[in-house]
């Protein structure tokens, strides 16, 4: 069964510093590979998404993840933090077949100071 | 623009209570679900449907029931409400039949049971 591994509950960056979030994924084949995000009291908005093809994904909100097969992950990176940039982010694994189901990691809030 | 509804973002009931949450989505998407979402464990998948009147059970059934007479409509039930399901539920939808892809979030409903 697949599954997903988020290391930091918390990160702080400061504003205007560059970004990296962990997410590390256990799956037989190659994974469907997602970041959402989660501002307060909202739902969930996916930022980016990863198929196949170009390892290097760009989302919205300048936001890119690479697919690094060897080391099962998907980082999560920004160049540059923007004060509304601090939300609650996870990264979730899908199966090629069978019944669609995400499973989600434990979720990194991030935290952006002045 | 796509749209996942839920009808209460915020409800207050009683142990022993009968509980229903509404999803509606408006992107004629087979497949709906239902998450629960605590601190520190993510997103946790309790029933979806692949079709109308269909529905499998997903990671934590156990106290829920769901419904879906009409594609459009998801319906979670807790048929005697306890304290341990204060919560956020998360209901999704999405439209790639059984391959896995992206999911639209509603805003979520959270749920305090005294």
């Amino acid at each position: 069964a697949q599954s997903v591994t988020q290391p930091d509950i918390h990160i702080t960056v400061s504003e205007g510093a560059s970004l990296e979030l962990r997410c590390n994924y256990s799956y037989g084949a190659t994974p469907y590979l997602f970041w959402y995000v989660q501002s307060p009291g909202q739902g969930l908005q996916l930022l980016l998404k990863y198929f196949s093809g170009d390892t290097l994904v760009q989302g919205i909100k300048g936001f890119e993840a690479e697919f690094k097969r060897s080391q099962s992950s998907f980082n999560l990176r920004k160049p540059s933090v923007h004060w509304s940039d601090a939300a609650e982010y996870f990264c979730a694994v899908g199966a090629y077949t069978g019944f669609q189901k995400l499973v989600f990691g434990t979720g990194t809030r991030l935290l952006v100071s002045p | 623009d796509v749209k996942v509804t839920q009808s209460s973002r915020y409800l207050v009931k009683r142990t022993g209570e009968k509980v229903f949450l509404e999803c509606v989505q408006d992107m004629d998407h087979e497949n709906m679900f239902w998450y629960r979402q605590d601190p520190g464990l993510g997103l946790r998948l309790i029933y979806f449907s692949y079709d109308v009147k269909m529905k499998e059970k997903g990671d934590i059934p156990e106290g829920y029931s769901v419904s879906r007479e009409k594609k459009e409509r998801f319906s979670l039930i807790l048929e005697s409400a306890s304290t341990n399901q204060t919560s956020m539920y998360l209901c999704a939808s999405s439209g790639w039949g059984r391959v896995t892809g992206e999911l639209f979030f509603g805003e979520g409903s959270r749920l305090t049971v005294l």
